[in-house]
């Protein structure tokens, strides 16, 4: 059941060149979720997707952007990769925005930025 | 940063023994949430339990809540090999966000 999906699993960029993680969901979830993990920090919200055309800024927003066109798809750009973006990105999706709603996750993609 | 807190931050067992995480979080909460991650893989959801509950039960998993203390805590029993992996709680607060503590690391040793 692939449900969420995350590509590339693993990226290596330089400094200053634009990347963009993919993720893909398959359960119509109207929630969709970009969060970054490092260590000592847990996770720390990105940017998030209410529907397709909406999207809000999380805790750590900046060198980040969004679309979401599609409701399945919600891919995260780095305009000009930082050192400081290395880091794991976790892409997860809710139903919907009710109280007993829980998250499902993707597998992440681990970037690191030379 | 609105990060909740965990303790301990690494916890390393015996098999058979149980292994008890805790949480802690500052804003009103409308539930709290426990996510399972091995290692390299994503988050997956263990269990939730809303504001207005004390104590929540899943197989071997026991939930409690505390909202005066703004605290939860984590009990698995009978702990296995499997059961090796970190362990995030996640409060929901008024604005449907969750902030999330930064995990417990745990290891069961046969």
């Amino acid at each position: 059941d692939a449900g969420i999906t995350q590509s590339p699993r693993y990226k290596i960029t330089e400094t200053g060149r634009q990347v963009t993680l993919m993720c893909h969901q398959t359960w119509s979830h109207s929630y969709m979720f970009w969060y970054r993990q490092d260590l000592g920090h847990g996770l720390r919200l990105i940017y998030y997707s209410a529907a397709a055309d909406i999207t809000d800024k999380g805790e750590v927003p900046d060198g980040y952007v969004v679309s979401r066109s599609k409701t399945e798809n919600f891919p995260l750009t780095l305009e000009s990769a930082t050192r400081s973006q290395t880091s794991v990105y976790f892409c997860a999706s809710r139903l919907g925005q009710g109280a007993g709603e829980k998250l499902f996750f993707g597998s992440g993609t681990q970037l690191s930025v030379l | 940063s609105q990060q909740g807190e965990e303790d301990p931050q690494a916890l390393s067992i015996q098999e058979g023994e149980n292994a008890t995480m805790n949480c802690s979080y500052k804003t009103s909460i409308n539930n709290l949430q426990w996510y399972r991650q091995n290692s390299g893989r994503g988050l997956v959801h263990l269990i939730l339990i809303r504001s207005n509950e004390r104590e929540k039960h899943s197989g071997r998993l026991r939930v409690t809540l505390d909202t005066s203390k703004k605290s939860s805590s984590l009990l698995i029993t009978a702990s296995r090999a499997a059961d090796t992996a970190s362990y995030f709680c996640a409060a929901m607060d008024s604005n449907y966000q969750l902030i999330w503590g930064a995990g417990t690391k745990l290891i069961i040793k046969p």
